[in-house]
Formats: C-alpha cells, sequence, structure tokens
C-alpha cells in the first residue's frame, strides 16, 4: 500500500512528556502537511514541510511544539511537555511537489493527554 | 481572516435521497476547493474537487455546484446510501504566495447520516 503511514495510531501520554508522531509520505511525495483535529471541529493547518526544509509553520503553537522532515526517514512532529489540550487527532497528509493541491491523508494519531 | 463556514451540521437523508451539504468562503484568492469524506476513526479521503473557472464538476454520484460571485460552493450526493454515512468538510486553499500557501482551511463538518 503506497498511502500515507502514521505511527503510532494511539498514543497515550501523561501530562509534562514528550510526544513524537511519525508520518511517511505516499510514495513519490515530497509535501508534508500536519493538521490536528480536535473533537467535533475540522481539521486544523499547523505546519507544512518539505525535505529538509519546514516552508511554513503559521499554524504550529509558538512554545512546546516542533515538527521536522529530514533527508532520510519520517516526518516528525514533536510536543514537548504535553497538556491535557493538546488531546486530539494529528494527521498527516501529503502531495506531490509541483502541484501542492492534491493532500492525501494518512490514518492520524490519537494523542491523549492524562 | 480565512474562514470557510460550512452548513449544516448534520443532516439525515433517506436512502435514494439527494444530500446537499453547502460551504461559503470569504477570500477570494482561495483557487482550490475539495471535499473530504472521514469515517470515525479514519483520516479523511479526498472525494472531488474544483477550481473556480468551472461551475459544476460530476463524479459519478457526487457534484460538486461553485458560485464565484457568491463565494459559495456545494456538495451534492444523488441516490444517498447508508455507506455514504460519515463526515463531509469542505477545505480550500490559495496558490503559493508565501507563508499560508497550500494550506487546506476546513469547514467544521457535516455528519451525514443515511437512513434505510
Amino acid at each position: 500500500n503506497a498511502g500515507v503511514m502514521q505511527n503510532p495510531r494511539h498514543l497515550v501520554r501523561r501530562r509534562g512528556q514528550e510526544a513524537r508522531l511519525r508520518c511517511s509520505p505516499m510514495k513519490g511525495h515530497s509535501h508534508v502537511y500536519w493538521y490536528r483535529q480536535l473533537p467535533e471541529e475540522g481539521l486544523k493547518f499547523m505546519v507544512y514541510l518539505q525535505k529538509e526544509n519546514i516552508i511554513d509553520e503559521s499554524g504550529m503553537p509558538k512554545e512546546r511544539f516542533s515538527a521536522e522532515f529530514p533527508k532520510e526517514g519520517p516526518s516528525i512532529l514533536r510536543i514537548q511537555q504535553v497538556v491535557r489540550g493538546d488531546s486530539a487527532a494529528y494527521f498527516c497528509a501529503s502531495s506531490l511537489g509541483s502541484s501542492g493541491y492534491e493532500q492525501y491523508f494518512g490514518p492520524g494519531t490519537r494523542l491523549t493527554v492524562t | 481572516q480565512q474562514q470557510v463556514k460550512q452548513s449544516p451540521q448534520s443532516l439525515i437523508v433517506q436512502k435514494g435521497g439527494i444530500s446537499i451539504i453547502n460551504c461559503a468562503y470569504e477570500n477570494t484568492a482561495f483557487d482550490y476547493f475539495p471535499w473530504y469524506q472521514q469515517f470515525p476513526g479514519k483520516g479523511p479521503a479526498l472525494l472531488i474537487a474544483i477550481r473556480p473557472d468551472v461551475s459544476e464538476k460530476k463524479e459519478g454520484r457526487f457534484t460538486i455546484s461553485f458560485n464565484k460571485s457568491a463565494k459559495q460552493f456545494s456538495l451534492h450526493i444523488m441516490d444517498s446510501q447508508p455507506g455514504d454515512s460519515a463526515t463531509y468538510f469542505c477545505a480550500a486553499s490559495m496558490p503559493y504566495s508565501g507563508a499560508g500557501s497550500y494550506q487546506l482551511t476546513f469547514g467544521k463538518g457535516t455528519k451525514l447520516s443515511v437512513i434505510p
């Protein structure tokens, strides 16, 4: 299956711990986007990355959140010192480099902070 | 303010009926309008998309109608089936021009229930 892969699918962290969410884009896609979905809400953009570059992080909280997309390996969304308000579904999407328009989503990581 | 407003919040349709979901946007720089379907516990799946140079696009039972002057677009699901029961999201994005580009701005979703 050449779809977007995310892991883990479910992640439970205690307040103050770190959460690392991983995303492998579709084969041939070099652009990755992270979105957050709160219960009963639409998805909110967080960050847009290309290999080794953060292109747009305008939706990312200024503190505790960071993202990377290294030359080799998956994209990582890192949340330090998690708080209960970070509990949400985090989705990764990928697109082809040239168009950037058709974004295909992964199954998401459901983060629960206890 | 980049916003996409979606209605209704929930919709119940009889099997075989037409489901209609509406969205309105404010930013005239938006030039790409996709619809996504999401089942519980799954990621959003791209259903159909339109650009403002056409007023309608049809793929199977799914049709997008687009009204550029009114800044509105809608999804029509013909012959709705119980398997269509899901949450539908409209979204919009703009061409690359620096920060804010390509990101999808989503509506809040419509929960569709198709009853037999």
